[in-house]
């Protein structure tokens, strides 16, 4: 049973499409983010939502709304997608001071 | 913000031989969190260890331990007996505990183990 598990895996799209990734956990965390990961591999966090609420929203263009309808789904909409959004999107969520749990990511590709 | 540095970029190890992953962190907090995650190829990113800062005593799992020097701001990874499946990218992170309990990453070590 997947305690963290985004859809979909892959998503190949053209420029100015819009798009959205889905986030769900079934541990009960409080906690939820959105972290993009780019060519070099480097972790950025985008997002952070606390019992629904946006905690952290990072320099982060606008184009990306994030949208939490309960504390178990965080849900990331991208708007106008640009070549330099092509990423791997990962959705994780945590408890308290326990670690990240991470979904398995996105590979997101703007062509 | 909180900074985390990995130096090395790159690493390899003969299996079964031991290699230590280098991460140190800037902060002025005195309580936080210090983890270790691998990323495998598949990309899933994995818990190896953690530490909690108010604790001396270093994290050990199993082959995977680490050396805590808080003074020092340092936090780095012993892998002893490597094996082929710990080829990865091994990243640092840093959490410090409020609402939001943001976590900051370095930027990675990619390790390879050499049969």
């Amino acid at each position: 049973d997947t305690a963290v598990s985004q859809t979909p895996k892959y998503l190949v799209t053209q420029m100015g499409n819009d798009k959205s990734i889905k986030c769900e956990q079934n541990l009960g965390h409080d906690t939820m983010y959105w972290y993009k990961q780019d060519s070099k591999k480097f972790l950025k966090i985008m997002f952070s939502y606390n019992n629904k609420e946006l905690i952290i929203n990072e320099t982060v263009p606008n184009r990306f709304s994030p949208k939490s309808p309960d504390k178990a789904h965080l849900n990331l909409h991208i708007n106008s997608l640009e070549l330099g959004d092509s990423a791997v999107y990962f959705c994780a969520s945590s408890q308290g001071f326990s670690e990240a749990f991470f979904g398995q990511g996105t590979r997101l590709t703007v062509v | 913000a909180q900074t985390v540095t990995q130096s090395q970029p790159e690493m390899s190890v003969q299996e079964a031989e031991t290699v230590t992953l280098s991460c140190t962190y800037d902060t002025s907090e005195s309580n936080y969190y210090l983890f270790w995650y691998k990323q495998p190829p598949s990309r899933q990113m994995i818990l190896v260890i953690r530490q909690e800062a108010y604790k001396q005593q270093n994290a050990t799992e199993n082959r995977f331990s680490v050396n805590f020097q808080k003074a020092a701001k340092s936090f780095s990874l012993k892998i002893s007996d490597s094996q082929l499946g710990d080829t990865a990218m091994y990243f640092c992170a840093f959490m410090k505990p409020n609402t939001g309990n943001q976590f900051y990453f370095g930027t990675g070590t990619s390790l390879t183990v050499i049969p």
